[in-house]
């Protein structure tokens, strides 16, 4: 059965530094998406992505974030000077009509 | 702005219970409801899906209703198992395709 991956699973990094964190979507779907959850928390909504560009973005989504279909196949999540407060599993989802979502990378930011 | 609340936040109940969640939503201009199953430290698997036109949704010993109108879903979980203990996220979809996720029930059932 298809299905979404995510690396790495598990990424450390001290605040201040990049990340990249990157999904596979489920081949034929054209709708990808990023959520977070912080610990104990709801999952939130950050950025839909459809047809090579952003549909929709949350408030949290600042200038922080970018987010990028490089090769077709890929749809990676940049945080560019991460905080303690991005600290979170970020989880990806695409879709076709109904939206499947990747096991999660859990981000932690020293 | 679409706001998602489920009741209860915990649920501890005996092996062979029959249960129900419960899940609010304050715009009743939703695309279809979602409802989820998230393990600890894990992803999202979805359960069930209603579309805003269905009443309700069945699969295996779950069964999910939908009351658009007043804002309301409820997921049955007939003849509880231990299998079933995890977290129930009820999502809804709005118009423009994203998410939103109400807090979560943790639900635990004992052997």
């Amino acid at each position: 059965e298809p299905e979404v991956t995510q690396t790495p699973s598990h990424q450390v990094t001290q605040m201040g530094q990049e990340v990249i964190l990157r999904c596979v979507p489920i081949s034929n779907h054209l709708y990808f998406y990023w959520y977070r959850q912080i610990l104990g928390q709801k999952v939130e909504f950050l950025v839909s992505f459809y047809n090579n560009e952003i549909s929709e973005k949350s408030e949290i989504f600042d200038d922080q974030f970018s987010v990028e279909r490089p090769d077709g196949s890929n749809f990676t999540l940049k945080i560019r000077s991460t905080k303690l407060e991005d600290s979170a599993m970020y989880f990806c989802a695409s879709r076709a009509f109904v939206q499947f979502f990747g096991p999660g990378t859990r981000l932690t930011v020293l | 702005k679409q706001e998602v609340t489920q009741i209860p936040a915990a649920l501890s109940v005996p092996e062979g219970e029959n249960l129900v969640l419960n899940c609010s939503f304050t715009d009743s201009a939703i695309y279809n409801l979602q409802w989820f199953r998230q393990d600890p430290g894990k992803g999202l698997t979805s359960l069930l899906l209603i579309q805003s036109s269905q009443r309700e949704q069945t699969s295996g010993r779950l069964n999910a209703s939908l009351d658009k109108s007043s804002g309301r879903s409820t997921l049955y979980i007939a003849a509880s198992q231990p299998g079933d203990s995890a977290t129930y996220l009820c999502a809804v979809n709005d118009q423009g395709g994203k998410l939103i996720f109400g807090q979560g029930t943790e639900l635990s059932v004992k052997p």
